[in-house]
């Protein structure tokens, strides 16, 4: 495609409901990264996949939160049992590999209820 | 003391002045971005550098790595010029490909 997609846009949670935000990245790019951003707050890392690989997860805060890329390409962002900490926006990037340029999604706004 | 800071953290401009937002480091990298985000969230890339200077347009971005110091300038600013600026470090190869992002300039350049 023509760029990173993210889908939903907008997603309302109440409190302990699982939710699923996906991410397409630019066909090709290797490497894709998912950042959670607060309100007011600059981006931060939440994972990091090289293909199908996750090769670094440390910035998962809980084990509440989950991600894979199954098959290289699409990537999932999985929340269980939402709390309200976890309103934010989350954006995917990819690259083309590990060090290149990365190009953002528009974004998933979360709002846990 | 965040890893990545940004002054000032709100600049209001009038259109046509020339602007600078720096962005200070403390680790080492291997390259720093400058994204741009409109409202509604969505990000650009504006540059990636890892030594020198670089133009695009009206945009010139530097950085000095001995002194782990970067700037962003805006020539003839212009209203859309408006939008949240980021800088973004990427540590050295040995750590990955993460970002660490400062906190934003807020600019907003009135007609």
């Amino acid at each position: 495609g023509a760029g990173v997609s993210q889908s939903p846009r907008y997603k309302v949670a109440k409190r302990g409901q699982d939710v699923a935000l996906r991410c397409d990245p630019i066909s090709g790019h290797v490497s894709l990264f998912w950042y959670q951003q607060a309100l007011g707050q600059g981006p931060e890392f939440l994972t990091y996949f090289q293909n199908e690989a996750q090769l670094d997860k440390s910035g998962l805060p809980s084990d509440r939160f989950f991600a894979e890329r199954p098959e290289g390409s699409v990537s999932t962002l999985k929340i269980q049992r939402t709390q309200q900490e976890d309103s934010a926006v989350y954006l995917c990037a990819s690259s083309l590999h590990r060090l290149g340029e990365q190009f953002f999604g528009p974004g998933t706004r979360l709002t846990v209820l | 003391k965040n890893e990545v800071e940004q002054s000032p953290q709100n600049l209001t401009a009038q259109e046509g002045e020339f602007i600078t937002i720096n962005c200070s480091y403390s680790v080492g990298i291997s390259a720093l971005h400058w994204l741009q985000q409109h409202p509604g969230g969505g990000i650009v890339s504006l540059f990636m550098l890892s030594s020198g200077k670089k133009k695009h347009g009206r945009l010139i971005a530097t950085i000095n790595i001995q002194e782990k110091h970067s700037s962003l300038h805006i020539t003839a600013s212009h209203p859309r010029d408006s939008a949240v600026y980021i800088c973004a470090v990427r540590s050295g190869e040995t750590s990955g490909s993460r970002l660490t992002f400062g906190e934003g300039t807020q600019l907003t350049v009135n007609p």
